[in-house]
């Protein structure tokens, strides 16, 4: 597609349950970024992904959060065990390697724990 | 340790006003600094600074990258309650985009 798509675009789960976050980076994109910006606040980094390099996991909050990206293209983030405090809204990013130019945001998705 | 740091954290302004929005920065292999607007979920791209010195402009906004200071500015003048957003800097090393925890504008009429 043109764009970087994520999906769901909203979310609500009930606290303590599992929920599968997606990613479709733009295509020829191998570098691929999550974020995640709670009310009112600026980006968090999460994880980066970068062609067949280990990822860069230093952003995950906790243990609970895990990420894979699937052939160098879509990406999932899991969230285990879900928390009240894990509500925020998910971005996914992507540009191509060793390139500032078309690094492109998903649109989001929107997380709501209750 | 790489990193961006944008202040303030947030900023009230009323209509009319101009603000200034800070971007310092320590990340090796610098190569660009960048800046968002965020008003909904996903950031729109404003600026792209690469050379110290060079304002960039667009309407009521400009920037401006200071190499030697390791930071950059964002003005916007006539300030309106549509430019309420949070307002992102981040730096691009040739590998990496890193992220400031972004400045919180809020525009009162």
């Amino acid at each position: 597609g043109a764009g970087v798509s994520q999906s769901p675009s909203n979310k609500v789960t009930e606290k303590g349950k599992d929920v599968e976050l997606r990613c479709d980076p733009i295509s020829g994109h191998t570098a691929l970024y999550w974020y995640r910006q709670s009310l009112g606040q600026g980006l968090e980094f999460l994880i980066y992904f970068q062609g067949n390099s280990a990822p860069d996991k230093s952003g995950l909050p906790s243990d609970r959060f895990s990420a894979e990206r699937t052939g160098g293209s879509v990406s999932t983030l899991t969230i285990q065990r879900t928390q009240q405090e894990d509500s925020a809204v998910y971005l996914c990013a992507s540009h191509r390697a060793a390139s500032v130019y078309g690094y492109t945001f998903g649109s989001g998705t929107r997380l709501t724990v209750v | 340790e790489d990193k961006v740091v944008q202040s303030p954290l947030s900023l009230v302004v009323h209509e009319g006003d101009t603000v200034t929005l800070n971007c310092s920065y320590e990340v090796t292999n610098f190569r660009s600094l960048l800046w968002y607007k965020q008003e909904k979920k996903a950031p729109t791209f404003l600026f792209m600074l690469t050379s110290s010195g060079i304002e960039k402009k667009s309407g009521r906004l400009s920037s401006i990258l200071d190499k030697k200071e390791l930071s950059s500015i964002l003005n916007i003048t006539a300030t309106q309650t549509g430019d309420s957003a949070i307002y992102l800097c981040a730096i691009y090393n040739f590998n990496k985009f890193y992220f400031g925890s972004g400045t919180k504008l809020n525009v009162k009429p």
